[in-house]
């Protein structure tokens, strides 16, 4: 049972225009939630992340939207830059002291010069 | 600061044999999680270790263990290896607990390759 699901397995954006990545989830238990960037060969390095008390967080470049009442939460990138090219995943936490992350299956991000 | 490492950080075993991971947290994180990352099963959660006690648990069975040392640092072992443990082994730690915030930052992972 895949509890966070990334149903694009991959998107391609021009240098400079917007980026959006979306994300699903199932369990009405989750309570806080993450975006992961991943390039080949390296661990995953935290972006952004947002508490199911917000809708909105934003980091530079980087905003993250939460729906709680869809159970959908999307990453927009803007502008989008070459060096953004890499998997993004989602993350949900049940929050408290449950630490366990659980993960989509990550979406490619091309971006073209 | 510096952040997570992991060693080592390739491996080659042969079936049936056992392994040890290492994994060192970032400088004042109290909890340390394990993740396994394959092609098909994408990043699965191992186990999470705070304070030298395995606080939560994934659905491995029970060949994968770990263990957490008074200096946080983090140990993973599979025994009995079987083909289908080759994967990338991610360690990530987060800061002390009761912050509110759940960012868990990753090590660069030990590829482990079972013949």
């Amino acid at each position: 049972d895949q509890q966070v699901k990334q149903n694009s397995p991959s998107l391609s954006v021009q240098e400079g225009r917007i980026s959006i990545l979306n994300c699903d989830y199932t369990n009405s238990m989750f309570d806080y939630f993450l975006w992961y960037k991943k390039y080949p060969a390296e661990g995953p390095t935290f972006l952004i992340s947002i508490s199911s008390i917000k809708d909105k967080n934003e980091d530079g470049r980087f905003t993250v939207f939460l729906n709680k009442s869809a159970k959908h939460l999307s990453l927009h990138i803007v502008p989008s830059q070459p060096g953004d090219s890499a998997v993004y995943f989602c993350a949900a936490s049940r929050g408290g002291s449950n630490y366990k992350l659980t993960f989509g299956k990550g979406t490619l991000l091309t971006v073209n010069p | 600061k510096a952040g997570v490492t992991q060693t080592p950080r390739y491996l080659i075993k042969t079936r049936g044999q056992q392994v040890t991971l290492s994994c060192s947290p970032i400088s004042g994180h109290r909890s340390v999680s394990w993740y396994q990352q394959t092609p098909g099963q994408g990043l699965q959660f191992l186990f999470e270790y705070f304070s030298e006690t395995q606080r939560n648990k994934g659905n491995f069975p029970g060949r994968f263990s770990g263990r957490q040392f008074s200096n946080s640092r983090s140990e993973m072992n599979v025994s009995t290896l079987e083909l289908g443990d080759s994967a990338l082994y991610l360690c990530a730690s987060s800061p002390a607990a009761g912050t509110g915030s759940y960012e868990q930052y990753f090590g660069p992972g030990t590829r482990l390759t079972v013949t």
